[in-house]
């Protein structure tokens, strides 16, 4: 069975600087897709970005870019010039691309603080 | 993307009760997940609801416990049966458009406290 694993329980940023969240997963399938979803207090959970795992190009959504290293099995997320509006639980998640299931798989999450 | 919504948002319970939360889509969608995230954790499948047919339950969920409904293509409820504290959780909804697209999104999900 699949299992995604952030090892940082917790990290913290300056507004406007930069940082890198963890990622990294176990697997024996080749093809699949990963995700980085955000819970802010509100609870409400949203997809921040979105990975194939057959692209090799890392995907980008504005100020949030993934670095997808696939033999390694690590997905980290990096937030550019972070706002305070970044603070927030980021789970990362694997999906099999043939689970029509669409069962995710959650790791345990990040808590992400944004300093002012 | 759809918008989902849960009702209700919040409830406190007393031991032994039940409770049905709500899930409503603004568009048809293929397909209907629920969701339970315990204080402090991570999410945890619960079922896939299918409509028109049983729900399909995730090891460890049972029917009994977790009856689910899912009448037409944009609503489902899941009812938390026969209450105890160790129910006491966040329960989210999360819908995809269509078999086999990758994406899900989320509803903003019902914090349930048992007393």
């Amino acid at each position: 069975a699949q299992t995604v694993t952030q090892s940082q329980p917790e990290m913290s940023v300056q507004e406007a600087e930069t940082v890198t969240l963890s990622c990294t997963y176990d697997t024996s399938e080749s093809d699949y897709y990963l995700f980085w979803y955000k819970q802010p207090p509100s609870r409400q959970m949203i997809l921040v970005i979105r990975q194939e795992a057959y692209k090799q190009q890392n995907a980008t959504e504005n100020r949030f870019s993934v670095n997808f290293q696939k033999a390694a099995k690590s997905f980290s997320l990096k937030i550019s010039d972070s706002q305070l509006g970044d603070a927030a639980m980021y789970f990362c998640a694997y999906r099999s691309r043939d689970n029509y299931g669409q069962n995710f798989v959650f790791g345990p999450g990040t808590r992400l603080s944004v300093l002012p | 993307s759809a918008v989902i919504s849960q009702k209700p948002s919040r409830d406190i319970c007393q031991r032994g009760t039940s409770l049905t939360i709500q899930c409503q889509v603004d568009s048809q969608v293929t397909m209907m997940f629920w969701y339970r995230q315990q204080p402090g954790q991570s999410l945890t499948l619960i079922a896939t609801a299918n409509q028109g047919s049983e729900a399909t339950y995730e090891s460890g969920f049972v029917i009994d416990k977790f009856p689910i409904s899912r009448p037409n293509l944009t609503f489902s409820t899941l009812t938390v049966s026969n209450m105890s504290p160790e129910d006491s959780s966040i329960y989210l909804c999360s819908v995809a458009n269509r078999v086999g697209t990758d994406t899900q999104y989320f509803g903003p999900g019902t914090r349930l406290t048992v007393l």
